[in-house]
């Protein structure tokens, strides 16, 4: 089956520790973009990458870091500069910029 | 700047009722638009999209409504289920190629 994969489901961190969420994509889709929603809210962008090895910073990218080394893979890393990291982030993926996102089923990060 | 909204945060309608969810986008050069559907604690879903040479397209159980005039976009659902329960999101493609959403419009579905 062609998708989306998000892992882990749930994530706990100790506060001041850096974790990395996993995004994988088996439907050769160029970008990938991770996104942060906070309860009630909608999607801000964090990072997006259009194309193996290029990423760009989206509206909320301070306290993120990101790579881009492989077309199927986009881990996001929450370092310790992230001051609110707790929240539900979003991963997804598109032939190219503009078109229709297809999402993972989320990663539910909790900072105690 | 670029910017799409929805009307209400939350709409809740009777079971078997049609639903109307409205967005407001403010790029009159935009060209395409997406819905879609976000369950609790799940990634949204795609439903449906529609071209700007397009004024309404239909699917199983729910139309979209494009008015460029006034650059309006409705989703509605006919004889709205418990299962249609979630957040509604409309998107446009912003000027640097990225997807940009509104805030989400909440569906509840009393029985």
């Amino acid at each position: 089956d062609g998708g989306i994969t998000q892992s882990p489901k749930y994530l706990f961190r100790k506060e001041g520790q850096n974790v990395t969420l996993s995004c994988e994509q088996n439907l050769n889709h160029d970008a990938m973009y991770w996104y942060r929603q906070d309860p009630g809210q909608g999607l801000r962008l964090i990072y997006y990458s259009q194309i193996v090895n290029d990423f760009q910073k989206g509206d909320i990218a301070e306290g993120y870091s990101v790579s881009r080394e492989k077309k199927e893979s986009f881990p996001l890393t929450v370092t310790s500069a992230q001051k609110n990291p707790t929240a539900f982030y979003l991963c997804a993926s598109s032939i190219g910029g503009g078109n229709e996102q297809f999402f993972g089923p989320g990663t539910r990060l909790t900072v105690l | 700047g670029e910017s799409v909204g929805l009307h209400l945060p939350t709409l809740s309608v009777q079971e078997g009722d049609n639903s109307i969810i409205n967005c407001a986008y403010s790029n009159s050069a935009s060209d395409y638009f997406i819905w879609y559907k976000q369950e609790s604690g799940k990634g949204p879903q795609f439903i449906i999209d529609i071209r700007s040479n397009m004024d309404k397209r239909q699917g199983q159980r729910v139309t979209v409504l494009l008015n460029k005039t006034v650059k309006h976009l409705s989703l509605q659902i006919a004889a709205t289920q418990p299962g249609d329960s979630a957040v509604y999101f409309c998107a446009e493609p912003g000027n640097t190629g990225k997807l940009i959403f509104g805030q989400g419009t909440t569906l509840q579905v009393k029985p």
